[in-house]
């Protein structure tokens, strides 16, 4: 089956510890994404790429960090720099043509204590 | 990207038709109108998208007016598994156009 795949479903974290989550696609899609999502909010893109070994910032992208090495993988890193981390985050990919439809992971929900 | 307004909780009847609107009176002529919903503690899923033809697949069909200022999404036999958050977004489809914006949603509940 094609999809996207984000691993673990549940993190916790102690304040001050970088954590990396994971997400994957085998749908073969150019474009990777991040999202966050607060309880009772919509989704604030973090970070995003649309090719292997480039990214760019997205509208919160402030102790976050990302890499893209492979067209497959897009992890996201949570730095100690972000003043908020707790909450569930994203991953979605897109094609490079057509009608750009993102198709979303099932979500990490991170809690920092 | 246009901004949208949706009614913030709608119920229906399960097996009735959900009908939920959206308003995009800002919108312009190359901004397509997306539809994704969000169950609980679930990734959003996409489920269509129009232009200014009224669209149909498996899951939905699309309604949009005459001059594109509003639109409805339409689940014609709703089921239980169909309570969710209703996202309508409208933007530019193409590439470098990455960001979708999401606004709060229609909240749908069906009833049993």
């Amino acid at each position: 089956d094609g999809g996207i795949t984000q691993s673990p479903k549940y993190l916790f974290r102690k304040e001050g510890q970088n954590v990396t989550l994971s997400c994957e696609q085998n749908l073969n899609h150019d474009a990777m994404y991040w999202y966050r999502q607060d309880p009772g909010q919509g989704l604030r893109l973090i970070y995003y790429s649309q090719i292997v070994n480039d990214f760019q910032k997205g509208d919160i992208a402030e102790g976050y960090s990302v890499s893209r090495e492979k067209k497959e993988s897009f992890p996201l890193t949570v730095t100690s720099a972000q003043k908020n981390p707790t909450a569930f985050y994203l991953c979605a990919s897109s094609t490079s043509a057509g009608s750009y439809e993102q198709y979303f992971g099932p979500g990490t929900r991170l809690t920092v204590t | 990207d246009a901004k949208t307004t949706q009614p913030t909780s709608m119920d229906c009847a399960e097996g009735r038709a959900a009908n939920l609107p959206c308003n995009h009176s800002t919108i312009s002529g190359n901004e397509y109108v997306y539809w994704y919903r969000q169950i609980h503690s679930q990734g959003p899923q996409y489920i269509i998208h129009g232009l200014k033809n009224n669209e149909t697949n498996e899951m939905a069909s699309l309604i949009i007016t005459e001059d594109r200022k509003s639109s409805t999404l339409i689940l014609p036999h709703a089921t239980l598994r169909d309570t969710a958050v209703y996202y309508c977004i409208v933007r530019v489809a193409n590439f470098g156009n990455e960001k979708l914006t999401f606004g709060t949603g229609t909240r749908l509940t069906i009833i049993p």
